[in-house]
């Protein structure tokens, strides 16, 4: 079975402009969750969608945002980036569905560059 | 929300040890607990994790610990080998999918 997939993995952009970055979680997978990776901050939580709605959200501002499609893939959206955006963006699966089903499976990350 | 502290930040151990990761979470509502370990330029890879109604899981060389009371869980590594050097992370569940990490765990093997 095919892992989590993101696209792209490197992303350099300018400071103010907007990105959109992509996952494509495990086949069968309804729960898909973003994570913002930073040296000084470690691994923080973005936002958690499940069957095309948001389910869960962490502190960030209002600038990034997401959605999912039907079949499950998933967009972030940052606008008006800055400087401080930089990081690795991680996307996680997981079954989602039952109280068991909490397994995450990371993708490889979007290192994403703002100048 | 909940809080997850994770000890040490940094661990260097002889090749053929064991290596033990200590976590706190502040949250009792908190019901699972995975461990990831992290190599250079990939992402956090799922390598144990337990439930709430469990205290001890194992797999292989490594094994996961729970104390529900105390609120505290920790990461067992035996027979350690150069292989097992990366960052590892602890986590705790609140709310559906929604993880809080700890800060991290750089573990050096040295042969």
């Amino acid at each position: 079975k095919a892992g989590v997939t993101q696209t792209p993995r490197y992303l350099i952009k300018t400071r103010g402009q907007q990105v959109t970055l992509s996952c494509s979680p495990i086949s069968g997978h309804r729960s898909v969750s973003w994570y913002q990776q930073t040296p000084g901050q470690g691994l923080q939580f973005l936002f958690e969608y499940f069957s095309e709605t948001q389910r869960n959200k962490g502190n960030f501002p209002g600038r990034f945002s997401g959605r999912q499609f039907s079949n499950s893939r998933s967009e972030m959206n940052v606008s008006t980036l800055e400087l401080g955006d930089s990081a690795l963006y991680l996307c996680a699966s997981s079954l989602g569905g039952g109280t068991g089903d909490h397994e995450q499976y990371f993708g490889p990350g979007t290192r994403l560059t703002v100048t | 929300g909940e809080n997850v502290e994770q000890h040490p930040s940094t661990l260097s151990v002889q090749e053929g040890d064991s290596a033990v990761i200590k976590c706190t979470y502040s949250d009792s509502a908190s019901n699972y607990f995975p461990w990831y370990k992290q190599e250079l330029g990939k992402g956090p890879q799922l390598i144990i994790d337990i439930r709430s109604n469990v205290g001890e899981k194992k797999d292989q060389r490594i094994a996961v610990t729970l104390n529900k009371t105390a609120k505290h869980f920790s990461l067992h590594i035996t027979e350690t080998q150069p292989e097992d050097s990366a960052v590892y992370f602890c986590a705790a569940r609140y709310n559906f999918n929604k993880f809080y990490f700890g800060s991290g765990t750089k573990l050096n093997v040295k042969p």
